[in-house]
């Protein structure tokens, strides 16, 4: 089936130590984004790519890296996490119109 | 600004209890409107989706949504909830159908007692 897979889904870092959570697609869709979910609250937008075109968000750290090497990959680097960046980070992607995103299981990252 | 409100931060229903979750956005031009379903420990999977045509939309798991433009609603609706039915709703909507403009609400909490 075709999916969005993220690995790993669970992710232990110590502060300040950098880490990367990676997205790979199989829906050959266009657009990537990457989100952040924090516990009972909304999915919060960090950036997203247009094939690769990176789009930052305007209040998204400097702490906050993505990479895109292909259609498939796309990946977020942490650089030296802070205790509240702590949270499900969501992969998505986008394609075949409408607008709608296809989300994959999240990585839950802690910050130690 | 472009917002979208849920009003109702959680809801407590007991099985077969019939359920309506509001969500209302800001704005008047070209939307796109999605329900999203949050189970506990699971990924975000969408409910149902508006882009045309049929203001009532039917989505999985029988629920269903009814675009309201003059109201500027997208309101969730199940006639009988199911224990299974517990999680955690997003209303979201993408502004003038562009990439990176999904405004997702804060989420409704539903907890299906049996």
């Amino acid at each position: 089936d075709a999916m969005v897979i993220q690995n790993p889904r669970y992710q232990v870092t110590q502060f300040g130590k950098p880490v990367t959570l990676s997205c790979s697609q199989t829906l050959n869709h266009n657009v990537m984004y990457w989100y952040q979910q924090k516990s009972s609250q909304a999915p919060k937008l960090l950036f997203h790519y247009y094939d690769k075109d990176f789009n930052n968000e305007a209040d998204t750290p400097d702490n906050f890296q993505s990479r895109r090497p292909n259609t498939s990959f796309c990946f977020l680097d942490i650089r030296s996490p802070g205790l509240g960046d702590a949270a499900m980070y969501l992969c998505a992607t986008e394609g075949g119109g409408y607008n709608e995103q296809f989300f994959g299981p999240g990585t839950r990252l802690t910050v130690l | 600004a472009q917002s979208v409100s849920q009003h109702n931060h959680h809801v407590i229903l007991s099985e077969a209890a019939s359920l309506e979750l509001g969500c209302n956005y800001s704005y008047g031009g070209t939307v796109n409107l999605f329900w999203y379903v949050q189970y506990p420990g699971q990924h975000l999977q969408l409910l149902l989706k508006y882009f045309s045509g049929d203001p009532l939309v039917k989505g999985i798991k029988g629920f269903e949504a009814e675009f309201i433009k003059s109201k500027f609603s997208f309101n969730l609706r199940k006639p009988s909830v199911q224990w299974s039915d517990t999680a955690e709703y997003f209303c979201a909507v993408n502004y003038g159908g562009s990439q990176g403009n999904l405004i997702f609400g804060k989420g409704t909490k539903l907890s299906v007692k049996p």
